[in-house]
């Protein structure tokens, strides 16, 4: 049973628009949200995160949300760039005991279009 | 700075045959990784050492997997006997230990597929 769901396997934006990624997760011990963004045949690359006490965070043209009440995040780019294509993978932890391991979702592929 | 590296970057066996993956993390990080990517799904927690112990092996699919850290640098990946199920991509990731949430390196992974 997954605990992160990303339930939009593919979005295709054009250049300049806004690019929305959403998130959805049910384990409320989750504490701590993060996406990643994998490029073909590399590794993921840490992109932004959010702790569970606040409701958004921004960094450049990233910025990420957090509806506590709804399990929900979600990421926006804007403006979006033929560069931010790519898979963006949603993760979440929680502290178990002294152990952090991350859960992430099946990914969203984002399609920038020039 | 040198990332996380992992060898093989590919691998091809048969079914029955035994495979030793290698991770390098970040030197200096106490914190290892190792997670399983297949057919496209979501990126799965393997384990999770802490210097040279096991700090949570709560996703090694079976006993077919052996991981191991010896000295708390690098870590080995074996799986013996591969089954064809074991396919996908072996991510390792490496961070820092501050007791509180660090952000977690990749390495490119190893695809492993077993025929």
């Amino acid at each position: 049973d997954q605990q992160v769901k990303q339930n939009s396997p593919s979005l295709s934006v054009q250049e300049g628009r806004i690019s929305i990624l959403n998130c959805d997760y049910t384990n409320s011990m989750f504490d701590y949200f993060l996406w990643y963004k994998k490029y073909p045949a590399e590794g993921p690359t840490f992109l932004i995160s959010i702790s569970s006490i606040k409701d958004k965070n921004e960094d450049g043209r990233f910025t990420v949300f957090l509806n506590k009440s709804a399990k929900h995040l979600s990421l926006h780019i804007v403006p979006s760039q033929p560069g931010d294509s790519a898979v963006y993978f949603c993760a979440a932890s929680g502290f178990s005991g002294s152990a952090r391991q991350l859960t992430f979702g099946s990914g969203t592929q984002l399609t920038v279009l020039p | 700075e040198a990332g996380v590296t992992q060898f093989p970057s590919h691998s091809v066996i048969e079914k029955g045959q035994t495979v030793t993956l290698r991770c390098d993390p970040i030197s200096g990080h106490d914190n290892l990784y190792w997670y399983r990517r297949v057919m496209g799904k979501e990126i799965k927690f393997l384990l999770h050492f802490v210097k040279e112990s096991k700090q949570d092996e709560s996703g090694m699919p079976n006993n077919r997997f052996l991981a191991e850290r010896t000295g708390g640098t690098y870590s080995t990946l074996k799986v013996q006997p591969a089954e064809l199920e074991d396919s996908g991509v072996y991510f390792c990731a490496s961070s820092i230990w501050t007791g509180a949430y660090n952000e977690q390196f990749f390495g490119p992974g190893t695809r492993l597929t077993v025929l």
